[in-house]
C-alpha cells in the first residue's frame, strides 16, 4: 500500500458505543494529523503529532482520544459521541512539524465517514 | 492570526470553458499557500503550493495559481476545464507549528 490509508471507511455508531478510527501512512513521515470535515464548514484541525508526541490539541472534547504508538500509525478513540460529531474524519501526514512558519505539504487519507445515531 | 476566504461556494461552468476560483488570505507572517482538491468520496490531494520565488505556480492537471501579495490573493485558474475536474477545491495557508488553515471550499461543477 502507498500513501495514507484509513479504516474503516464508513462507521455508524450509537451514542453509548466505543469505537476507534485507524490511520496508517507509508510515506516515512514523522508528523500526523486528525481533521474533522463537517458539511458547509472549513476543515477543522483536531490533533497534531510530531515524532509520536502530541503538539496540538485544538480544544477537542475529551470524548475524542488520540493515540500515536509510532510515526506510522495514528488512532482516534471515540466514546459517548453526540450526533453533531457526525462528519468525515481525515488523517494526514507530513515529513515533520516545522518550528517556524514554514509548512510542509500534508498528504491526506480518504477519510472515515462517521455517523452517530 | 491567519485566515482564508474563498469567495465563491459554488462555481458552475461548461466543459472547455476557463475557470477561476478565488482565494484571499490574511497573514502576519511569511506566507505559504496551498490549493487542494477533493473528489467525491476521497481525501484531499495537493494541486499546487506557493512557498517562495515565482508568483505564478503551476500544478497538476493543468491548474495554476498566482500569488498576489498586494491583493493578498491566491486565485486558482485553468484555461479549459473537463468534466473530470468536478470536485471541491480548498485553499489553505500554512501557519506556525505546521498547521494548515483552510477556506470553506469551492464546489466546481463542470457541465457538458
Amino acid at each position: 500500500e502507498t500513501g495514507v490509508t484509513q479504516t474503516p471507511r464508513h462507521l455508524v455508531m450509537g451514542m453509548t458505543n466505543k469505537k476507534s478510527l485507524k490511520c496508517e501512512q507509508h510515506l516515512g513521515h514523522n508528523a500526523m494529523y486528525w481533521y474533522k470535515q463537517s458539511a458547509k464548514k472549513p476543515l477543522e484541525l483536531m490533533f497534531v503529532y510530531n515524532f509520536k508526541e502530541q503538539t496540538e490539541n485544538n480544544s477537542v472534547p475529551s470524548r475524542f482520544s488520540p493515540e500515536c504508538p509510532n510515526s506510522s500509525h495514528l488512532f482516534l478513540h471515540l466514546h459517548t459521541l453526540q450526533p453533531e460529531d457526525s462528519a468525515l474524519y481525515l488523517c494526514a501526514s507530513s515529513p515533520r512539524v516545522q518550528r517556524g512558519p514554514y509548512t510542509d505539504t500534508q498528504y491526506f487519507g480518504p477519510g472515515t465517514r462517521l455517523t452517530v445515531l | 492570526a491567519q485566515s482564508v476566504t474563498q469567495l465563491d461556494s459554488q462555481v458552475p461552468v461548461f466543459e472547455e470553458a476557463p475557470v477561476e476560483l478565488r482565494c484571499n488570505y490574511s497573514s502576519s507572517v511569511s506566507v505559504y499557500l496551498f490549493w487542494y482538491v477533493q473528489y467525491p468520496n476521497q481525501g484531499l490531494q495537493l494541486l499546487l503550493k506557493y512557498l517562495s520565488g515565482s508568483t505564478l505556480v503551476k500544478g497538476i492537471n493543468g491548474f495554476e495559481a498566482e500569488f498576489n501579495k498586494s491583493q493578498t490573493s491566491f486565485h486558482l485558474r485553468k484555461p479549459s476545464v473537463h468534466i473530470s475536474d468536478t470536485a471541491e477545491y480548498f485553499c489553505a495557508v500554512g501557519t506556525q507549528g505546521g498547521k494548515l488553515i483552510f477556506g470553506q471550499g469551492t464546489e466546481l461543477s463542470v457541465k457538458p
